[in-house]
């Protein structure tokens, strides 16, 4: 079963614009990541947060983690065609079984 | 370094055959884990391999196993392919510790006929 759901399914937005996409889970965890797939191939890690961190920046990329309410955020600036793609979080359980748990993904397309 | 590699990236086989999938992972990563990816279930975590040792494995039937080499990479076999095990199998590494990052290979994209 799925420990994450990503909030929206799918998402379309015009370059330059910014891209929110939120993830929810189930259990405690010790970290959460958030992934990027092109079009079914391997997956691209693009961060990853502690459960004990609130905020994280690299480059255009913004991630929130509220453990209190079971949620991160992932905040796309100033957004490219490049960035269309599906997006994707997965946690690991606080047990340390170092087994990752993917959400349902989000799916961004970025029109020029 | 070079990243995460796994062959064949493309295969066709038919029900009931057996397959075996490779997976070399970043050098001097020692966990290796797989997955699978359809549009119906998302990803699935099949199973994850320390040390030549499984450390963890997902609800998936007796028909997938795998194993690990001493030089970390790692193999994964489904036996009576069935057409539900069409999918995008992908393998990812990381050092081994919690809290690590995984690091995924391109997947090999299995169609069963």
């Amino acid at each position: 079963s799925q420990q994450g759901e990503e909030d929206p399914q799918a998402l379309s937005i015009q370059e330059g614009e910014n891209a929110t996409m939120n993830c929810s889970y189930k259990t405690s965890i010790n970290n959460l990541q958030w992934y990027r797939q092109n079009s079914g191939r391997g997956l691209v890690h693009l961060i990853l947060i502690r459960s004990n961190e609130r905020e994280k920046h690299s480059g255009r990329l913004r991630v929130t983690l509220d453990t209190s309410k079971k949620s991160s955020s992932l905040l796309i600036t100033a957004s490219r065609a490049a960035d269309t793609a599906s997006y994707f979080c997965a946690t690991d359980t606080i047990s340390g079984t170092y087994k990752y748990i993917f959400g349902t993904g989000t799916r961004l397309k970025v029109l020029a | 370094k070079a990243g995460v590699t796994q062959t064949p990236r493309y295969l066709i086989k038919t029900r009931g055959q057996q397959v075996t999938l490779s997976c070399s992972p970043i050098s001097g990563h020692r966990s290796v884990s797989w997955y699978q990816q359809t549009p119906g279930q998302g990803l699935q975590f099949l199973f994850e391999y320390f040390s030549e040792t499984q450390r963890n494995k997902g609800n998936f039937p007796g028909r997938f196993s795998g194993r690990q080499f001493s030089n970390s990479r790692s193999e994964m076999n489904v036996s009576t392919l069935e057409l539900g095990d069409s999918a995008l199998y992908l393998c990812a590494s990381s050092l081994g510790t919690e809290q690590e990052t995984q690091y995924f290979g391109p997947g090999t994209r299995l169609l069963v006929l």
